[in-house]
Order: C-alpha cells, then structure tokens, then sequence
C-alpha cells in the first residue's frame, strides 16, 4: 500500500509564475489535508477537503490560494502569481477515520523555491 | 483546540531513555493526545496517541496523568537516528485539522 505521494518533490518558480503542487492520498483515503511549513517553523494548516468539497480552508490565504480534490485524480494546491514568500515546504496529509483513533498520513512534501 | 507547551529543544545520549513533556492545561474531556515525529525533509510521522494512562508501542510510550493536563513521551534507548522534532498535539477528533506548534528537536549525540 502505498504512502502519501506528492509531486514535483522539488519546484522552482520564477516571481509571478504560477506553482501547481499535486497529492495523491493513500489507498481508501478520501480526507486530504494541506499544510505548509516555514523554515524552523511548525506545520500550518491551509485546507481540508473531502472528495470534491473544500471543507475547511480557514488557513489559506485569500489571495493567490486554491485547492481543489476532484472526484478522479490527485489535489492540486494552486499558486498564482508566486511571491518570495511562499518559498516554503508544502505537506499534504489524508486520513482514515475510525471510530476512536484518527491518524493523518504525511507526504514527504513538495519544496517551493521562488526566485 | 487545546494549547500545549512542549520544550524548544532538548539533548541526549545514545542508549539513554529520552521523556518529552507536554502541558496541555486546558485540555477537554473529548481530547486525544497525540505525538507525531518530523525528521529533517520529511513530513511528520504519527507515533503515538492516547487518552488516559499509558500506552505503549514499538516505537515509545506515552504517559497521561489521571488529570490529563500533561503527558509524557518516552523513547526507550535512543539512537543517532531518533533526531527529529517531535509535536505534541490535543484535541484531534473526526475532520479536525492540526494544529502544529513549534515542537520539541531532540538532538542525540554519540
């Protein structure tokens, strides 16, 4: 069973490009999760979807921001007209849920660079 | 979601038992505590969770106060390898998200 994969591992982006990051939950997965990490700093919590339904996505910045998790196919973080401030880590996550264990399953995240 | 403190950074020996507290004074009566593990590059790792007492699996174990209001990761004789940073979550439940503090980077030395 595979784990979490993200894609590209690495991006560089050009001020004003546009980065598009990819996650692939795991098998049987249908919660995703995306969270973007600073240097030296802890995870934040950007969105939350379920299969076709934004959820929760009370950390993602209102501007330049979007995700979306179609029925077919992997979620998309959507980065428009990059800024040197969004150089960072970018983890995606998705989840089993069971009665009275919840566990998050991390990807080895995708490392934006903006130059 | 509960709000925890946890050490910035701790130090230790190989083969030593490492023990990483948590508080989480406001912890509710519904809350899990959860520890994941980050290594350099990596996203985080689940290792433990718990509610009350003690728990224990092949990677650590985690102590819980009849109060609740900390808990207590130990990771039996470290390794080079157990260098990472380590998050003490509260509060998980069905569709919640994550809430990440600083963590605690645990350094072992040889």
């Amino acid at each position: 069973n595979a784990g979490v994969m993200q894609n590209p591992r690495h991006l560089v982006r050009r001020r004003g490009q546009e980065a598009r990051l990819r996650c692939s939950p795991m098998k049987g997965h249908s919660h995703v999760y995306w969270y973007r990490q600073l240097p030296e700093e802890g995870l934040k919590f950007m969105v939350y979807l379920q299969k076709e339904n934004i959820i929760d996505e009370s950390g993602m910045p209102k501007e330049r921001f979007s995700a979306e998790f179609p029925k077919e196919g992997p979620s998309i973080l959507r980065i428009q007209q990059v800024v040197r401030g969004d150089s960072a880590a970018y983890f995606c996550a998705s989840s089993y849920v069971q009665d009275s264990f919840y566990e998050q399953y991390f990807g080895p995240g995708t490392r934006l660079t903006v130059t | 979601l509960a709000k925890t403190t946890q050490p910035i950074s701790m130090d230790s020996y190989e083969g030593q038992e490492v023990n990483i507290t948590c508080s989480h004074n406001n912890i509710a009566t519904n809350d899990y505590i959860t520890w994941y593990q980050q290594f350099p590059s990596q996203g985080p790792r689940f290792i433990i969770q718990g509610y009350k007492t003690k728990v224990t699996n092949e990677v650590a174990s985690l102590f819980i106060p009849a109060d609740r209001k900390s808990s207590t990761l130990s990771l039996p004789r470290v390794s080079l390898s157990d260098t990472a940073v380590y998050y003490c979550l509260v509060g998980l439940n069905r569709d919640d998200k994550i809430i990440f503090g600083k963590g605690t980077r645990l350094h072992i030395l040889p």
